[in-house]
């Protein structure tokens, strides 16, 4: 079953406005990551934040943790065209301590020219 | 640094019939992961390894699905007899060694149709 879920779905921008993600787990974490998947290619990651700590950037990159509502969004300032992706967190909320990753359904984002 | 390597890119296949996937992680690289991912969703985790152990298996439709990974390398996904449902996409990832803490690098995938 999926633990993540992203909100919205879908996200459709102009170039240079900010983008907001968010995605809500369920179980307890040890970090949340976000992965970033251009159309028809594999994965690549993008930040981890572990579950005690509230704020992390990374160039243009924010992504906050907030434990207590077991949520998290992603923050993409000065958005480019080339930023369009789909957008997936994963946990690791995993009872067997195997580190298994955990995705949601993703988040589509569309940053217009 | 050479990245995950994956073959072939794209199968096409008629339902009962066999397919495999090959991948070949990064090197050094002691965890390795297969995914499933249907159109729309995220990626769902097959079978993770630990070296040449299996470390999570749960969710793989052991009936029709196999993945070794042999001599803690290479390894390879093969499903038999393949299903409607089958089609996907598989992506191949590797991780350094704490699945918790480092990150995990993925393949381009295979796209599977099943017709």
């Amino acid at each position: 079953s999926q633990q993540g879920e992203e909100d919205p779905q879908a996200l459709s921008i102009q170039e240079g406005e900010n983008a907001t993600m968010n995605c809500s787990y369920k179980t307890s974490i040890n970090n949340l990551q976000w992965y970033r998947q251009n159309s028809g290619r594999g994965l690549v990651h993008l930040i981890l934040i572990r579950s005690n700590e509230r704020e992390k950037h990374s160039g243009r990159l924010r992504v906050t943790l907030d434990t207590s509502k077991k949520s998290s969004s992603l923050l993409i300032t000065a958005s480019r065209a080339a930023d369009t992706a789909s957008y997936f967190c994963a946990t690791d909320g995993d009872e067997g301590n195997t580190g298994k990753l955990i995705f949601g359904q993703g988040t589509t984002l569309q940053v217009k020219p | 640094e050479a990245g995950v390597a994956q073959s072939p890119r794209y199968k096409i296949i008629e339902k009962r019939q066999s397919v495999a996937f090959w991948c070949n992680p990064i090197s050094g690289h002691a965890t390795l992961y297969w995914y499933q991912q249907i159109l729309g969703q995220g990626p769902k985790l097959l079978i993770q390894f630990q070296n040449n152990g299996v470390v999570d298996d749960s969710q793989l439709p052991k009936d029709r699905f196999s993945a070794e990974r042999l001599k803690g390398v290479d390894s390879t996904l093969k499903i038999q007899p393949a299903k409607l449902e089958d089609s996907a996409v598989y992506l191949c990832a590797s991780s350094f060694r704490k699945p918790h803490t480092d990150t995990q690098y993925f393949g381009p995938g295979t796209r599977l149709t099943v017709l």
